[in-house]
């Protein structure tokens, strides 16, 4: 079976650092990507997405960036990290294809920028 | 453009009744999926229940209906007999069928809260 791991569950980084988040997928190959965030209360909005490796699509300009350097994992990161960068970030996975696919949850990393 | 609308921000409901949660979705085009994913206090997104815009019956997955209504473009979630570990934050979302990569747009989802 299929499972999707994040790391790390929860992150405090001030404000001007670094971020690396990672995630990677098992149990299957070639699977489409996906960066949400989700602010407090809200919705989720995707940042990006990959449907091979090294092919990323922004959604949403800002200081963020995206890379997938192998098949399974797909990392978020960030130059210099902002306030507003707060949130819970999730990474999802679906199979290649279109439209009944269903996209699969990771357990999401917590980041307080402080 | 693509659009979900989710009309509750918090419901509550008696354990063992039913609940309806609403949502309304706005796109042009003719192909689509609509899902719903569940959302406890640890933060993971769970996938409840899948209808696509061509399939003739409602989708059904144990307790979890979906009253697709294509005509008003909604795609409400029906729960039956409702439990306490169903309390969870609720989101409704579509995907556009051709749309490259298979984006979900979400609603900004219903805080259920099912009462003893």
């Amino acid at each position: 079976s299929q499972t999707i791991h994040q790391w790390p569950a929860t992150l405090v980084q001030p404000v001007g650092s670094p971020l690396s988040l990672e995630c990677t997928v098992e149990g299957t190959s070639n699977p489409n990507l996906y960066w949400y965030r989700q602010a407090a209360g809200r919705g989720l909005q995707l940042l990006f997405y990959s449907v091979g490796i090294g092919q990323i699509s922004s959604e949403v300009p800002q200081n963020l960036s995206a890379s997938r350097p192998q098949d399974r994992q797909f990392i978020l990161s960030s130059k210099k990290l902002l306030l507003s960068d707060s949130g819970f970030y999730l990474c999802a996975w679906s199979p290649t294809g279109r439209g009944r696919e269903t996209q699969y949850f990771g357990p999401g990393t917590r980041l307080l920028v402080l | 453009a693509q659009k979900i609308t989710q009309t509750q921000p918090g419901m509550f409901v008696q354990e063992k009744e039913a609940v309806t949660l609403d949502c309304t979705y706005d796109t042009s085009d003719q192909s689509y999926g609509l899902f719903w994913y569940k959302q406890p206090s640890s933060g993971e997104m769970i996938f409840l229940i899948y209808q696509g815009s061509y399939d003739e019956q409602n989708a059904t997955e144990g307790r979890y209906s979906l009253n697709f209504q294509k005509a008003r473009k909604s795609a409400n979630l029906v729960i039956s007999a409702s439990q306490l570990g169903d309390s969870a934050m609720y989101f409704c979302a579509m995907r556009e069928v051709y749309n490259q990569g298979g984006k979900l747009i979400f609603g900004q989802g219903t805080e259920l809260s099912v009462k003893p």
